[in-house]
């Protein structure tokens, strides 16, 4: 089983460019997170997703755009990146997140993103 | 809205000592559950234990033990004698209806010899 595979590990970026950090499942989740971490500010809620289709903001979404087209899949986009930036993002996805016993979160193993 | 708090940014302690990480919740939900992960060096997120708001049962899996007290708001997880294998950040985490998955800052654990 692959998981949460996170596309790609690392990238550095210029200032005001943009990109597309991808998370894939393989588990049939319904929800999916993007979560960035910074140093003492623990794991950042960004933006959500409870289905195909639908998402939601976080925390902290500004700068941020999020798509899920497909189950699957769970986009996350910088349209003009900002040395704020930089953080690693992790992606999560769960079956449930408030009946049965599959809720917790599995989790990516992460982007180290830098932007210069 | 929904908050965790982990008030222990870091903690070290000798291989062997007993030691209590801290979680303090804030929901206005009356179904939610609580976790906690471990994320080694190697950056990680690891999925210790859920617990959800109708069952106060501590529970206890091998070393690591956990009490959540509704009363206190409190989810805390403790190691007993611990090991350097354990030297790792801690974070507890809350969801409930809105299904928004809230972290803490988490807790730096180190463990020495």
């Amino acid at each position: 089983n692959a998981g949460v595979t996170q596309t790609p590990k690392f990238r550095v970026l210029k200032t005001g460019q943009s990109m597309t950090l991808l998370c894939a499942q393989d588990m049939n989740h319904e929800y999916m997170y993007w979560y960035r971490q910074d140093p003492g500010m623990g794991l950042r809620l960004i933006h959500y997703s409870v289905g195909e289709g639908t998402t939601a903001k976080g925390e902290v979404p500004d700068g941020y755009n999020v798509s899920r087209l497909k189950k699957q899949n769970f986009l996350l986009g910088l349209e003009s990146a900002a040395p704020s930036q930089t953080s690693v993002y992790f992606c999560a996805s769960s079956y449930s997140v408030t009946g049965g016993e599959n809720t917790e979160a599995f989790f990516g193993q992460g982007t180290r993103l830098t932007v210069v | 809205a929904q908050k965790v708090t982990q008030a222990q940014t870091e903690i070290s302690v000798v291989e062997k000592e007993d030691v209590t990480l801290d979680c303090v919740y804030e929901t206005r939900d009356t179904t939610y559950y609580l976790f906690w992960y471990k994320q080694p060096p190697s950056g990680e997120l690891v999925f210790l234990i859920r617990r959800n708001s109708f069952d106060e049962q501590n529970e206890i899996s091998g070393r690591y033990s956990w009490n959540f007290q509704k009363s206190t708001s409190s989810f805390n997880f403790t190691i007993t004698a611990s090991q350097v294998v354990d030297s790792a950040v801690y974070f507890c985490a809350l969801t409930g209806t809105a299904s928004k998955l809230t972290f803490g800052t988490g807790t730096r654990l180190q463990v020495t010899l």
